[in-house]
């Protein structure tokens, strides 16, 4: 089991670039997450999908959009990149978000907007 | 409003020197509490859930602890490789978790 994969692991973009980040879960799990972590803050919820067919916002959503394809994947796109969003994102996956189980995270991906 | 700190913010310990990590959250109804344990470059990886006031939980050199505002990461005689950042997250009962923003533990041999 490769657990929860994420493309790219780096990425440079220019303000005003799009772009669209990757992730896949092999552990059959029904729930989904994207997180931002920035020093000295904890990890932010960007967006969540509870299961196939849904998502919903957390905490920082601005500026961001995602798709959950099918159970496997869940990808966040931005759609015009600010210097602001220069982050390191990570993906996660869990049993089911409504009880409390673990989240089990991608190795992340480290992107800078200049 | 619901918030997580954690302390200290950076803990720098010689191998066998035992401590401790705290946790503290204030939050609309607590449903559980979550350690991960995160490597440079790398994502978060889990350790334990707490649920309720008065639960343990042990793995290794590792030991949480959990009460009504906070929650206690024991650390017995670490080794260099315990060397990492410990985040605590908090669940609420509005389904939302909380992340603190870690505590940085350098283990030195």
């Amino acid at each position: 089991n490769a657990g929860v994969t994420q493309t790219p692991k780096f990425q440079v973009l220019k303000t005003g670039q799009s772009m669209t980040l990757q992730c896949a879960q092999d552990m059959n799990h029904n729930s989904m997450y994207w997180y931002r972590q920035d020093p000295g803050m904890g990890l932010r919820l960007i967006y969540y999908s509870a299961s196939e067919g849904t998502t919903d916002k957390g905490e920082v959503p601005n500026g961001y959009n995602v798709s959950r394809l099918n159970k496997r994947e869940f990808s966040l796109r931005l759609e015009s990149a600010a210097p602001s969003q220069t982050s390191v994102y990570f993906c996660a996956s869990s049993v089911t978000a409504g009880l409390l189980y673990e989240q089990y995270f991608g190795p992340g991906t480290r992107l800078t907007v200049t | 409003e619901d918030q997580v700190t954690q302390s200290p913010e950076a803990l720098r310990l010689q191998e066998g020197e035992s401590s401790s990590l705290n946790c503290s959250y204030t939050v609309s109804g607590l449903r559980g509490l979550f350690w991960y344990r995160q490597d440079p470059g790398k994502g978060p990886e889990f350790l334990f859930t707490l649920y309720s006031a008065g639960e343990e939980k042990e793995k290794e050199r590792l030991k949480a602890t959990l009460t009504k505002k906070e929650s206690f990461l024991h650390i017995t005689a670490p080794k260099p490789e315990d060397s990492a950042t410990y985040l605590c997250a908090v669940k609420t009962s509005y389904d939302k978790v909380i992340f603190g923003p870690g505590t940085s533990l350098s283990v030195i041999p």
